[in-house]
């Protein structure tokens, strides 16, 4: 079946610092890519998707390509901020196959913590 | 316009007790979700709805948990009765339609620890 998987974390960086955080998955058909965040406390918020091949998606200067010939859509921001300090789900949803109904597929998750 | 609600927040109870949280989704939206997220690992759908009827529950413990939603708005999971490997943090989601690319709009979550 489908499945994500994310770099390991938690991740350490100082403030300013470049952050990646790799994303991989398997899909049957053509899925739909996001990237959602969850701050301390608050519940899961959509940080950015990508719907097919090439797209880019961005939000507050996060940005992830869907790549299909590598099957990635790893997360990167040129400067970092202490507020963006969260736990970080790659995530898929694809409606190729039988048992695939739009749900979304989340990884394991990746913390990062930005010191100042 | 308003998010999706839940309750209660948080809930400890004894093994072998009973618990429901309650879940109103985003007004409008026809399909929602019950994730089960265990600490350090991503959430994982238990339930999906399309309007009052199931689209997938094939991830649902269905010797424990129930769910329903009535009139296709509110939803209710449910545990009976609860083991210690259920502690988690249950999110209901909702999306305008279901289709590739429509985002999921989460709730706040409510925390279970099971003693």
């Amino acid at each position: 079946g489908d499945s994500v998987t994310q770099m390991e974390g938690p991740v350490t960086l100082s403030e300013e610092a470049f952050l990646t955080i790799n994303c991989t998955y398997t899909a049957t058909g053509y899925p739909s890519l996001f990237w959602y965040v969850q701050y301390p406390g608050e519940g899961l918020q959509l940080l950015l998707k990508a719907t097919k091949a090439d797209d880019k998606g961005s939000n507050k200067g996060f940005e992830a390509t869907y790549r299909k010939e590598t099957t990635s859509f790893h997360l990167e921001k040129g400067s970092v901020q202490v507020s963006d300090s969260a736990v970080y789900f790659c995530a898929l949803s694809d409606l190729a196959g039988s048992s695939n109904t739009g749900k979304l597929i989340f990884g394991q998750g990746t913390t990062l913590q930005v010191k100042p | 316009e308003a998010g999706v609600a839940q309750s209660p927040r948080y809930k400890i109870i004894e093994k072998r007790q009973s618990v429901a949280f309650w879940c109103n989704p985003i007004s409008g939206h026809a399909t929602l979700y019950w994730y089960q997220q265990i600490l350090g690992q991503g959430p994982k759908l238990l339930i999906q709805f399309q309007n009052n009827g199931v689209v997938d529950d094939s991830q649902l413990p269905k010797d424990r948990f129930s769910a329903e939603r009535l009139k296709g708005v509110d939803s209710t999971l449910k545990i009976q009765p609860a083991k210690l490997e259920d502690s988690a943090v249950y999110l209901c989601a909702s999306s305008l339609v279901r289709v590739v690319g429509s985002p999921l709009h989460f709730g706040n979550g409510t925390r279970l620890t099971v003693t």
